[in-house]
């Protein structure tokens, strides 16, 4: 069975500072996806960023990044210029690819992601 | 505009009653699932459906049933309440494999 480990269960950031998040996962596919999932106090559950396992480049989204280890099976999140908003739960998500909702996102535990004024 | 709504927000009810969260999503996806969130934040799959046949079945006990009347509805109704049960209940929906879910805002059941 698949599964996604964080190992650092919280996380502090200055503001405007760059933080990374950690991810690694397990699994036997050679295809699947990768997420990361930002959860603020309103419980919202908001897609960060999304990578392909085929793609050997990584992800960017504005401030968002990733760095996609394929053979490590590693898959962090570094944010860039920290800010207030980024404070929230931060959850790594794996999706192996197969049709018809026969998969499911598998979710790490998360990091909460304090960020200081 | 919301893409996935789930109702009611906040559920608090006594130990021994039934209750129902009714999710909906306008995004046309084919798939749709129940996960459920603990106190310590961890979620877990419960459900999925896809066009509106149960796929995913996690170990979720029997007082728990979801009801799918068409693909753009998939409602989980829950007998029986225990305080186990107090969460955070999401639906969430999909479009085709490799994408990311949509998930409604949750529902926080408290059992008391």
């Amino acid at each position: 069975a698949q599964t996604v480990t964080q190992s650092q269960p919280e996380m502090s950031v200055q503001e405007a500072e760059t933080v990374t998040l950690s991810c690694t996962y397990d699994t036997s596919e050679s295809d699947y996806y990768l997420f990361w999932y930002k959860q603020p106090p309103s419980r919202q559950m908001i897609l960060v960023i999304r990578q392909e396992a085929y793609k050997q480049q990584n992800a960017t989204e504005n401030r968002f990044s990733v760095n996609f280890q394929k053979a490590a099976k590693s898959f962090s999140l570094k944010i860039s210029d920290s800010q207030l908003g980024d404070a929230a739960m931060y959850f790594c998500a794996y999706r192996a690819t197969r049709q018809g909702g026969s998969e499911k996102l598998v979710f790490g535990k998360g990091t909460k992601l304090t960020v200081n004024p | 505009d919301t893409a996935v709504s789930q109702t009611p927000k906040y559920l608090v009810t006594q130990m021994g009653n039934d209750k129902s969260i009714k999710c909906e999503q306008n995004l046309g996806h084919d798939t749709m699932y129940w996960y459920k969130q603990d106190s310590k934040k961890f979620l877990k799959i419960m459900f999925s459906y896809n066009n509106k046949e149960l796929i995913i079945n996690e170990t979720v006990p029997n007082r728990f049933s979801p009801k799918s009347p068409d693909k753009a509805h998939l409602n989980l109704h829950i007998n029986s309440l225990e305080l186990g049960d107090s969460a955070v209940y999401f639906c969430a929906s999909s479009q085709a494999s490799g994408y990311g879910y949509t998930f409604g805002s949750g529902t926080r059941l408290t059992v008391v």
